[in-house]
Parts: structure tokens; sequence; C-alpha cells
């Protein structure tokens, strides 16, 4: 258990609505790190952030906005969800240093109708 | 830039009798490698890592992996399948923290499945 939570762990919502993620770790680590999840694809990097305020976009950035106001905390936003949106969000954190081992999070289902 | 690609997308083999999941990687930099395994509705876990240390390298539950730099390649193997090995498989290649921020890669993941 690295210490890592993600809410809501599943969510249905509609096609329009703005949904927000959140990952909260306790382990205080610089990196954080979202990823979708769909078939055949194995995971996708959506942001991730080197620091508070420090973020850039990954290879699937479109649509997805994201927010780390401080270090536990880092956020992703669906400004206007879309059916192409439904997926399984993972958050990851990497410590700075050491064999920079990724850990992930539990998950988070997301379902837009 | 780094890719990854895992080039079995299904592997079926019987209880008892040897895994071969195999990955090439390609990357722009000295690459750190690693297995996660993924069991149905949960989340990742990880297997075992490459760093450049020792090219043969041992991960959890029998697993282990071998760097292969002339081939690119980070197969991993294991000598008796079991069958709570049954699930998907991913390789990932990640660049150093000081590039890039460290962002990994993933292949599009193997699916295990045991028979008896």
């Amino acid at each position: 258990d690295a210490g890592i939570t993600q809410s809501p762990r599943h969510k249905v919502t509609e096609t329009g609505t703005p949904v927000t993620l959140r990952c909260h770790q306790t382990e205080n680590h610089r990196y954080m790190y979202w990823y979708r999840q769909d078939p055949g694809h194995g995971l996708r990097l959506i942001h991730y952030s080197y620091g508070v305020k420090d973020t850039d976009k990954g290879e699937v950035s479109d649509g997805y906005s994201v927010s780390r106001s401080k270090t536990e905390d880092f956020l992703l936003t669906l400004e206007s969800a879309t059916s192409s949106q439904t997926s399984v969000y993972f958050c990851a954190i990497k410590p700075a240093g050491g064999a920079d081992t990724q850990y992930f999070g539990p998950g988070t289902r997301l379902t837009v109708l | 830039a780094q890719s990854v690609t895992q080039l079995d997308s299904h592997v079926s083999v019987s209880e008892g009798t040897p895994v071969l999941l195999r990955c090439n990687y390609s990357s722009s930099y000295s690459p750190s490698l690693f297995w996660y395994v993924q069991h149905p509705n949960k989340g990742l876990q990880l297997l075992l890592k490459y760093t450049s240390a020792a090219t043969l390298v041992k991960g959890i539950n029998g697993f282990e992996a071998e760097f292969k730099k002339s081939e690119t390649s980070f197969h991993l193997t294991k000598p008796s399948a079991h069958m709570s090995d049954a699930a998907e498989y991913f390789c990932v290649v990640s660049d150093p923290l000081n590039t890039n921020a460290g962002k990994s890669t993933f292949g599009d993941g193997t699916t295990l499945t045991v028979k008896p």
C-alpha cells in the first residue's frame, strides 16, 4: 500500500456534465500521474505533475485538465464529459530518486452515458 | 522518444508449464523497465524492475526477466505456471526522473490464461 487513494471509485454521469476525479497521496512524493485504461490500449498517460502547480500534458490530454495546488492532491477534470471518456482512470505516484517505481491507486471507473 | 511492444496479446499455457511473455522496447536514454500484473478488476501490482543493475531480475511469485540491450528486449518468464498467474501483464519503459519527469510508456498488455 503506497498511500494513494482515489475518489470517487465509481461514477456514472451524463454527456456534457463536468466531472472531477481526485487523487490523494500521503507519501509527499513530487511526481504524480493520471492514466486512463481502455481494452487493448494498456495505460495511456493523460497528464502528469512534477510539483505543486507544475503540470504537463501526456499523450491523450485532449478534453482533460488537471490541477495540483498542494503536494498531496492531484485533480483530473473533464470539463464536459463525452462517451469516449468512459474508462478506468488510474493515478500513480513516483518517488524522486531511488529506482523510480510507480505506485498506483485503486482506480476510478467512470461511465459517461 | 520511447515505446514498448508486447509481442503477444494473448498467451495460454497449461498449469505447471513455463511462461514466456515477450516485450521489446525502444528508448533514447538508459531506460528503466518494469513488469506489472493486473488481476481482473484490480489495480496494478509491480512484479519486477530493471534499473541498470543486474541484467537478470527476479521478482515476486517466481517471475523473472532478463534485460538484453543488444536485442532491446525484456521478456518475462516463470518456470512453472500456477492457476493464480492468470491475469494481464504490462511491460513498461520509463525515462529517468530528470528527463521528462520520468514519464512511462505502457505496452498494450498480454493476457495470460492458465489451463488446468
